[in-house]
């Protein structure tokens, strides 16, 4: 069974551009999760996704980033502008509902000079 | 004061050893428990889930003290393979899934 994908797997870009990462979950699994991981930090999620509408977005900093997932499918998440305080690995988790268990993709490890 | 708290380490134990993990929880309606293992660099992945009971696979033992809020992870026989970093994880009752995360405590196994 394929695992949950994303793209890419490193960015470097400069303060105040703009990014975007995307992600495919496994096939058939209804909650979709983005979650930012600090270096020496547990991931933090920023938004999940329930088929195509949102189930939580508390943590997500709405001034600078954006997520959608307008098929239910695969999702997309943007930064912009990126802050250097932005450098961290982007995961995107898959689960068949929110009480199950989550799968995690390699994430996209993105450096903000 | 952080929601899910861990020693960070590093623990560096010779292959072989008793190493333990503790873990603390400050939010009472937390519902479930797990132990996710991640490598050097690579995506988090679930080790275990924690059970009231006290659970064990393997050379794995997890403990869950609801009164005190505490999780603990034992591993027996340290290999070389089981260097990574651990992070304790619970999840509410109330938030849909959402998964709460200690910042992990690093293992360094050595021969």
């Amino acid at each position: 069974e394929a695992g949950v994908a994303q793209s890419p797997r490193y960015k470097i870009i400069e303060k105040r551009q703009s990014v975007a990462f995307w992600c495919n979950p496994i096939s058939g699994h209804a909650t979709l999760y983005w979650y930012q991981q600090i270096l020496g930090q547990g991931p933090k999620l920023l938004i999940q996704f329930q088929n195509n509408g949102v189930v939580d977005d508390s943590q997500l900093p709405k001034d600078r980033f954006s997520a959608e997932r307008l098929k239910g499918v695969d999702s997309t998440l943007k930064i912009q502008p990126a802050k250097l305080e932005d450098s961290a690995v982007y995961l995107c988790a898959s689960s068949l509902g929110n009480q199950e268990t989550q799968y995690f993709g390699p994430g996209t490890r993105l450096l903000v000079l | 004061r952080k929601e899910v708290e861990q020693d960070p380490g590093p623990f560096n134990v010779p292959e072989g050893a008793t190493v333990a993990f503790n873990c603390t929880y400050s939010n009472s309606a937390s519902q479930s428990f797990f132990w996710y293992r991640q490598d050097c660099r690579k995506e988090p992945k679930l080790l275990m889930s924690v059970y009231s009971s006290g659970n064990e696979d393997g050379r794995f033992t997890a403990q869950l003290n609801r009164a005190s809020q505490y999780i603990s992870l034992l591993i027996r026989d340290s290999k070389l393979s089981d260097s990574a970093t651990y992070l304790c994880v619970v999840r509410r009752s109330n938030q849909g899934g959402k998964l709460i995360f200690g910042q992990g405590t690093e293992l360094s196994v050595k021969p």
